[in-house]
């Protein structure tokens, strides 16, 4: 079955320094990965995909996530973390079969503190 | 253009009572996404439609969890006799379709409290 896992609860992070928030990934054939953010009391907001191709690949609001095929990760990144980048990040991963539905992880609180 | 809509943005009803859940997704997605949200959790799929079919709805928890979609638009989640662990965020998510490359956008979610 397809899973992701996400190992850091809570990530803090200053403004202005580069942030990484972590997503590891366990899938049967080809991996399709998707990174998505919550605001509170808002729905998730799509940031970045990886389907194949380039294994960084660039999204919203200035994020880029990493594909490592043999570490099976796919990080997000940020050259400079803004304070309104504070919010709870999901990685997701399709689920095997024609439905297209996602597997979450548990959710990652991203902490910039000014 | 618009987003996903979902109506209430809140619920409180009491044990045993019934509740029904909106959701308008984007217009011209066919594929359309119920998921569930615990506290502390990532979301959890209950059911997709493509069209006016449930093509999955193998995440849906009991017989006490149903969804409509009779035009293949507007999508309604049907809880009966709810129970005190029903308490979730309840959002709805559409796509253009359902090949891999196809993201989906959802909903501000429904927030329903159980008494």
């Amino acid at each position: 079955a397809q899973s992701v896992a996400q190992p850091e609860d809570q990530v803090n992070v200053a403004e202005g320094n580069p942030l990484t928030v972590k997503c590891t990934y366990s899938v049967s054939g080809n991996p399709y990965l998707f990174w998505y953010v919550q605001y509170p009391n808002r729905g998730l907001q799509f940031l970045l995909k990886y389907i194949t191709g380039d294994n960084l690949v660039k999204g919203s609001y200035g994020f880029e996530a990493e594909f490592n095929k043999s570490q099976t990760s796919f990080h997000l990144k940020k050259p400079s973390a803004l304070v309104s980048d504070s919010a709870l990040y999901f990685c997701a991963v399709r689920d095997g079969g024609a439905t297209n539905k996602l597997i979450f992880g548990t959710g990652t609180l991203l902490a910039v503190q000014p | 253009g618009a987003g996903v809509s979902q109506t209430p943005s809140n619920k409180v009803t009491e044990k045993g009572k019934y509740v029904e859940l909106r959701c308008d997704p984007i217009s011209g997605h066919t594929a359309l996404y119920w998921y569930r949200q615990s506290l502390g959790q990532g979301p959890e799929f209950l059911i997709y439609f493509q069209g006016t079919g449930a093509a999955d709805d193998s995440g849906l928890p009991n017989d006490r969890f149903f969804a409509v979609r009779p035009e293949g638009s507007v999508s309604t989640l049907k809880i009966q006799r709810t129970e005190r662990g029903d308490s979730a965020v309840y959002l709805c998510a559409s796509s253009k379709g359902t090949n891999f490359y196809n993201e989906q956008f959802f909903g501000p979610g429904t927030r329903l409290t159980v008494l």
